[in-house]
């Protein structure tokens, strides 16, 4: 099956802790997303990426970091430095180009709490 | 920067009545507008692209409109039905540059479609 794998679908981090979201795609799609998810809103971008090794500072990456090794692997590390993590995470891709490449496909995300 | 809303952020119906979800943005320089469906807990699924260049697009029961000029898109449901119960979402997608791809999302609407 074609799609988006996000992992966990549970997380709980510690005060102090770097916690690590996982998002793989298998579309061959060049671009990825994450996104933050409080309960009443919308999505807050946090980073993107267009091609391996090159990655963009969202509205909202303070706290955030990620990598882009590879082309199908995007993971997100929410670090200590982010002092209220709990939200829901959603990891997307795209194809970028082409008459559908604004058309981004969504991960089933990760909700994480703090203990 | 682009700001999103939608209203009315909650909305409960009657089966079978037919329904309008608005969508307004500040910045009329958009690429495109998305409308994206969630259900609880899940991620996103793309409903309806519409292309900067045209008015509307339809599939099955769901019409989605643009006017750029007046920043504003409709959703329109027609004869609803239960399992059309979700958060629906409305995004846009700024044109140029390293932005190519970002989508901007608003709050999201709330429907309950009740038997």
């Amino acid at each position: 099956d074609g799609g988006i794998t996000q992992s966990p679908k549970y997380l709980f981090r510690k005060e102090g802790q770097n916690v690590t979201l996982s998002c793989e795609q298998n579309l061959n799609h060049d671009a990825m997303y994450w996104y933050r998810q409080d309960p009443g809103q919308g999505l807050r971008l946090i980073y993107y990426s267009q091609i391996v090794n090159d990655f963009q500072k969202g509205d909202i990456a303070e706290g955030y970091s990620v990598s882009r090794e590879k082309k199908e692997s995007f993971p997100l590390t929410v670090t200590s430095a982010q002092k209220n993590p709990t939200a829901f995470y959603l990891c997307a891709s795209s194809k970028l180009m082409g008459p559908d490449g604004n058309i981004q496909y969504f991960g089933a995300g990760t909700r994480l709490s703090v203990l | 920067k682009q700001e999103v809303t939608q209203i009315p952020a909650a909305l409960s119906v009657p089966e079978g009545e037919n329904l309008v979800l608005n969508c307004s943005f500040t910045d009329s320089a958009i690429y495109n507008l998305q409308w994206f469906r969630q259900d609880p807990g899940k991620g996103l699924t793309s409903l309806l692209l519409i292309q900067s260049s045209q008015r509307e697009q339809t599939s099955g029961r769901l019409n989605a409109s643009l006017d750029k000029s007046s920043g504003r898109s409709t959703l329109y449901i027609a004869a609803s039905q239960p399992g059309d119960s979700a958060t629906y979402l409305c995004a846009v997608s700024n044109a140029g540059g390293t932005s190519y791809g970002k989508l901007t999302f608003g709050q999201g609407t709330i429907l309950t479609v009740h038997p």
